[in-house]
């Protein structure tokens, strides 16, 4: 299997631009997360879908983030317009369900410089 | 809320010697409890998993343990080599997961 894929692996923008960060989850995962890294405040969750649902959006900073899911190999995460606090590392991240025995596995992560 | 505490925030050892990591958890209700490894730069790679009704895993010469009475779960690994430098991070599961801020783990040759 290829993994959770991300893309763009990195961007540089101006503050004030729209930004899209795209995941590819692994086939037949049903739980996918949205996580942002940074030094100050660690790996934090933004958002997790599952079945395609989003679940708890409750990390999600403010009304300049939206994620949607449009099918179950394909999400987006959007900021717009960006901020240059905003810069940091996102990862996508994608699970077989809930179960207890379920692995998460990340991406490698979208690193995002808005300046 | 789940709250994840990791000490140390960082730890230096030289090589030969067992490294043990710590994480807590203030709710006991969780799924499950993973490790993982992250190197500068990279993304999170997991290391275990250990199910809520499980009590230890052990993979070469990494061993997880769990105690969900206590909250607790500490990663031990044996004779640390260079090569285990990075940033050691837990997770529990109950719906999402929660993770702690990491230990930064420095073994010198």
């Amino acid at each position: 299997d290829a993994g959770v894929i991300q893309s763009p692996r990195h961007e540089v923008t101006e503050m004030g631009q729209e930004v899209t960060l795209r995941c590819k989850p692994i086939s037949g995962h049903n739980s996918l997360f949205w996580y942002r890294q940074t030094m100050m405040r660690g790996l934090e969750l933004l958002i997790y879908f599952n079945n395609n649902v989003p679940i708890d959006d409750s990390g999600m900073p403010e009304d300049r983030f939206s994620a949607k899911m449009p099918n179950a190999s394909f999400s987006t995460l959007k900021i717009q317009p960006s901020e240059p606090r905003d810069s940091a590392v996102y990862f996508c991240a994608s699970s077989l369900g809930s179960g207890t025995g379920n692995t998460i596995y990340f991406g490698e992560g979208s690193w995002l410089t808005v300046v | 809320k789940q709250e994840v505490t990791q000490i140390p925030a960082a730890l230096s050892v030289p090589e030969g010697e067992n490294l043990v990591l710590n994480c807590s958890f203030t709710d006991s209700a969780i799924y499950n409890l993973q490790w993982f490894r992250q190197d500068p730069g990279k993304g999170l790679t997991s290391l275990l998993l250990i199910q809520s009704s499980q009590r230890e895993q052990t993979s070469g010469r990494l061993n997880a343990s769990l105690d969900k009475s206590s909250g607790r779960s500490t990663l031990y690994i044996a004779a640390s080599q260079p090569g285990d430098s990075a940033t050691y991070l837990c997770a529990s599961r109950w719906g999402k997961f929660q993770f702690g801020a990491g230990t930064q783990v420095v073994v010198t040759p």
